[in-house]
């Protein structure tokens, strides 16, 4: 079984459209995660979810929104979407982060191509 | 802020050599570092982590890194590439004053394993 799974894996779209991405984790984790990688691999983190709580929001622009109906999905919605936004989005999980310095799990990633 | 820096975004060996992808880090207190692996088209992988134990760490596939405090590095090791090494390294330190597992990535390194 996967652990953290992404949907779609590939997302081609036109600017100004409104696309989602799905992430499920079945690892029973609390804490879910949303990164961005850009052309040049950098990861750069947007979003983190604690038991459907948001704690952590890099200023990222209010285009994007994350929803968490429940602690195993963090969905990604993003509105109007820009040439600026093509890049590849991983999704990630963790037990209750603290002061152990737990292992993040990653999923497959989506490439969001923007034209 | 905690920070990391890779020294060297390309790293070429012969296969049989010793790998040495180098990580220096920036961080206010203690910190908790992590080494992740990403394959072609694959999400992030967890090979090694550091949070204050043993300052020699063993990692999956041979892999090992040694916390240096006096010297602010993480380097990461293998005695001997092979050729499924190939991949992009990525040096992390946890955002740790925030305990929010948070992880601030380095640029990463290409392996790149000759035959």
């Amino acid at each position: 079984d996967t652990a953290v799974s992404q949907t779609p894996k590939y997302l081609v779209t036109q600017m100004g459209n409104d696309k989602s991405i799905k992430c499920e984790q079945n690892l029973g984790h609390d804490t879910m995660y949303w990164y961005k990688q850009d052309s040049k691999k950098f990861l750069k983190i947007m979003f983190s979810y604690n038991n459907k709580e948001l704690i952590i929001n890099e200023t990222v622009p209010n285009r994007f929104s994350p929803k968490s109906p429940d602690k195993a999905h963090l969905n990604l919605h993003i509105n109007s979407l820009e040439l600026g936004d093509s890049a590849v989005y991983f999704c990630a999980s963790s037990s209750q982060p603290g002061t152990s310095g737990v292992e993040q799990f990653f999923g497959p990633g989506t490439r969001l191509t923007v034209l | 802020a905690q920070s990391v820096t890779q020294l060297g975004s390309h790293v070429s060996v012969s296969e049989g050599a010793l790998v040495l992808l180098r990580c220096n880090y920036s961080s206010s207190v203690p910190p908790y570092l992590f080494w992740y692996v990403q394959y072609p088209n694959q999400g992030l992988q967890l090979l090694l982590k550091y949070t204050s134990a043993a300052t020699l760490v063993k990692g999956i596939n041979g892999f090992e890194a040694e916390f240096k405090k006096s010297e602010t590095s993480f380097h990461l090791t293998k005695p001997s590439a092979h050729m499924s090494d190939a991949a992009e390294y990525f040096c992390a330190v946890s955002d740790r004053p925030s305990n929010t597992g948070k992880l601030i990535f380095g640029q990463g390194t290409t392996l790149q394993v000759k035959p």
